[in-house]
């Protein structure tokens, strides 16, 4: 099946930095992919929808000025915490579409554990 | 908000024996379930993709059933393996404006002892 990967798999940073996660679809194009968090004893949630070569698109309550997504490429999506701070403590995960078009089969990546101290 | 509700939270079994949870999830605004299978560290795997009422799906050990009319899916273990032991996820696809993007119920961790 197709590969989604992610980077890093985790990171530890200072509160006021900012961090970026990459995406990346390893033998397929995706010109969507969404990115989910996940806090402790909670379900995966979907924080945006991230199309290639236009703006993404935030969920209700998700600050798009906190969170860039960036979908250069057909294969990369990137996402930047900024100015984290430890409420942003969660783990990230994205997934693609393994055709385009379909969202029927959508393939995840590892996902990114962040931690802010 | 959409209410996706898994069940058991957590679940024990000896190896060779078969088991079963349930997903629930809104009988209305219905396009597609989704089963996945989450071992630690790894990337979610999907199992299967259920759209239409009384589907039913099968996976080598693993079978699925769907009830889109009250809501419900079992996913089905036969012969449990202690390799069968992961998070078990669901996700609730409402199509139409929102086609593609999955909610999530909280998971069921399966353990299998040898």
């Amino acid at each position: 099946g197709a590969v989604v990967s992610q980077h890093p798999s985790w990171v530890i940073c200072k509160s006021g930095t900012s961090v970026k996660i990459e995406c990346r679809s390893l033998d397929f194009q995706a010109t969507t992919m969404f990115w989910y968090r996940q806090f402790p004893k909670q379900s995966l949630m979907l924080m945006a929808t991230s199309n290639e070569g236009s703006k993404a698109t935030y969920e209700q309550g998700v600050e798009k000025d906190k969170f860039l997504i960036n979908h250069a490429s057909l294969t990369l999506s990137t996402l930047t915490v900024t100015s984290a701070h430890p409420e942003d403590s969660s783990f990230y995960i994205c997934s693609a579409p393994g055709i385009a078009g379909s969202y029927n089969e959508q393939f995840f990546g590892p996902g990114t554990r962040l931690t802010v101290l | 908000i959409l209410n996706v509700e898994q069940s058991p939270q957590s679940l024990h079994v000896q190896e060779g024996d078969s088991t079963n949870f349930t997903c629930s999830f809104p009988s209305s605004n219905f396009y597609a379930l989704h089963w996945y299978r989450w071992e630690t560290a790894k990337s979610p795997e999907a199992l299967f993709v259920m759209t239409l009422n009384g589907d039913e799906k099968k996976k080598g050990r693993i079978s699925a059933t769907l009830n889109t009319k009250e809501g419900y899916s079992y996913l089905y273990i036969k012969g449990s393996q202690p390799e069968d032991s992961a998070t078990y996820l669901c996700a609730f696809d409402a199509g139409g404006t929102s086609y593609g993007k999955l909610t999530f119920g909280q998971g069921t961790i399966l353990t299998v002892h040898p």
